[in-house]
């Protein structure tokens, strides 16, 4: 079993619809959550950090469970610009400190919005 | 300001040659990341460098990946004797931060991880 799974998609939408992204991780000990977007053939960049309070960012909410290890995107209204890859990642924080420490990225759920 | 950036971008190797592949890093970033990201799957970690010591090399998936830094800033990874499975997208990604446990939320955006754009290599 990985580590991090998401919603294997991919999903297709039409312009302004709204979408949700759900995530489990299995490791409990985890400490920062993060999704990031990745365009076709592109780096990953980071979308937004996930805190435990849920946290929203203009059409982006973020939600975090710890009880049940899950962590979910919603975008609202979505737009054209917003068709990519969405990778749900944690960090492992290693014996070397620092509070991101190596990603653990989940497998990726393709967005694909339509006009 | 300059990003992360990678060479080569694109490179094809034949089974059994050695590769090296170059990240240079966020002008004073003192955490430096390799990751591999094999097609249709998210990126995995290799190994981790803090300055010029690696600190953490649990990923690298056999003894014939090797990878440096000497002096803390430019990192090679290398693969020799390359076979088919190493056929990936090769991601480096540096961040600011270095010691400490709990960052406190001033100092998080320093934490983040920027990405280079990643070599693709195949192996033919």
């Amino acid at each position: 079993r990985k580590e991090v799974e998401q919603d294997p998609g991919p999903f297709n939408v039409p312009e302004g619809a709204t979408v949700a992204f759900n995530c489990t991780y299995s490791n409990s000990a985890s400490q920062s959550f993060f999704w990031y977007r990745q365009d076709c053939r592109k780096e990953p960049k980071l979308l937004m950090s996930v805190y435990s309070s849920g946290n929203e960012d203009g059409r982006f909410t973020a939600q975090l469970n710890r009880a049940s290890q899950y962590i979910s995107l919603l975008i609202r209204d979505s737009k054209l610009s917003d068709s990519a890859t969405y990778l749900c990642v944690v960090n492992r924080r290693g014996n070397y400190g620092g509070s991101q420490g190596n990603l653990i990225f989940g497998k990726g759920t393709k967005l694909s919005v339509k006009p | 300001g300059a990003g992360v950036s990678q060479s080569p971008r694109y490179k094809v190797a034949k089974r059994g040659q050695d590769v090296a592949l170059r990240c240079d890093p966020i002008s004073g970033h003192v955490s430096l990341f390799w990751y591999q990201q094999a097609l249709g799957q998210g990126p995995e970690f290799l190994t981790y460098f803090q300055n010029e010591a690696q600190l953490d090399k649990s990923g690298l998936p056999s003894d014939r990946f090797f990878a440096e830094r000497p002096e803390g800033s430019v990192s090679t990874l290398k693969i020799q004797r390359t076979q088919q499975e190493d056929s990936a997208v090769y991601l480096c990604a540096s961040s600011w931060v270095s010691e400490g446990q709990g960052v406190p939320p001033e100092k998080r955006r320093k934490e983040t991880q920027y990405f280079g754009p990643g070599t693709r290599l195949l192996v033919l």
